[in-house]
């Protein structure tokens, strides 16, 4: 078990549908993270919150919107989603955003797109 | 920039033997260096962490590695293969550059196989 938690751990969207992944931590860590990983390749880094508020959008289309309520919550709104975008979608979090503070993975949500 | 380099797609060892998994990496700083290690249909899990104290590194599951500037390497290394290890392994290090600081670049990943 991880002290990410990653909700739903599986999702299958139409590409008209509009759906959020969610991740929670109680570490206290101020540095958040969503990663998007397709089969046999390592995790693309999609966005970093610190201190809750967006530091960092690898030039991520606007069909997935990034949320972070509070320093413990991140969410990631997703609508009309293509084919291409089924993966898995892996959360993570750090104490804060630097090069010393290694990240700490939720299991992810596996998404399909049909 | 920083970069890394996993110089093996696939290992394969038998139960018992020992593990060696290579890393290089290309930086004009200091790096910190991690190894990750995910299990089928789970997250990443930190393994170890290079952050320019030690360069013999001890993580955990009896894995360690060392960092060598000289070879610019950071091999992942266990004395004797578990089955339960058996899994994909990724080598990172951490960009020091502008508003990426602290982003992490990913080697390709090497993926672990132990035969009993």
């Amino acid at each position: 078990d991880t002290e990410v938690t990653q909700t739903p751990k599986h999702l299958v969207m139409g590409m008209t549908n509009k759906k959020s992944l969610k991740c929670e931590q109680h570490m206290g860590h101020r540095a958040m993270y969503w990663y998007k990983q397709k089969a046999k390749k390592p995790p693309e880094l999609m966005f970093v919150y610190s201190y809750e508020k967006l530091s960092i959008n690898e030039s991520v289309p606007s069909r997935f919107s990034p949320e972070c309520p509070n320093s413990s919550l991140l969410n990631l709104h997703l609508h009309a989603l293509q084919p291409e975008d089924s993966a898995l979608y892996l959360c993570a979090s750090s104490q804060n955003h630097g090069p010393n503070s290694p990240l700490h993975f939720g299991n992810g949500t596996r998404l399909t797109v049909t | 920039a920083q970069s890394v380099t996993q110089l093996d797609s696939h290992v394969s060892v038998s139960e018992g033997t020992p593990v060696l998994l290579r890393c290089n990496y290309s930086s004009s700083y200091s790096p910190s260096l991690f190894w990750y290690v995910q299990h089928p249909n789970k997250g990443l899990q930190l393994l170890l962490k290079y952050t320019s104290a030690a360069t013999l590194v001890k993580g955990i599951n009896g894995f360690e590695a060392e960092f060598k500037k000289s070879e610019t390497s950071f091999h992942l290394t266990k004395p004797s293969a578990h089955m339960s290890d058996a899994a994909e392994y990724f080598c990172v290090v951490s960009d020091l550059h502008g508003g990426s600081q602290g982003n992490l670049i990913f080697g390709k990943g090497t993926k672990l196989s132990v035969k009993p």
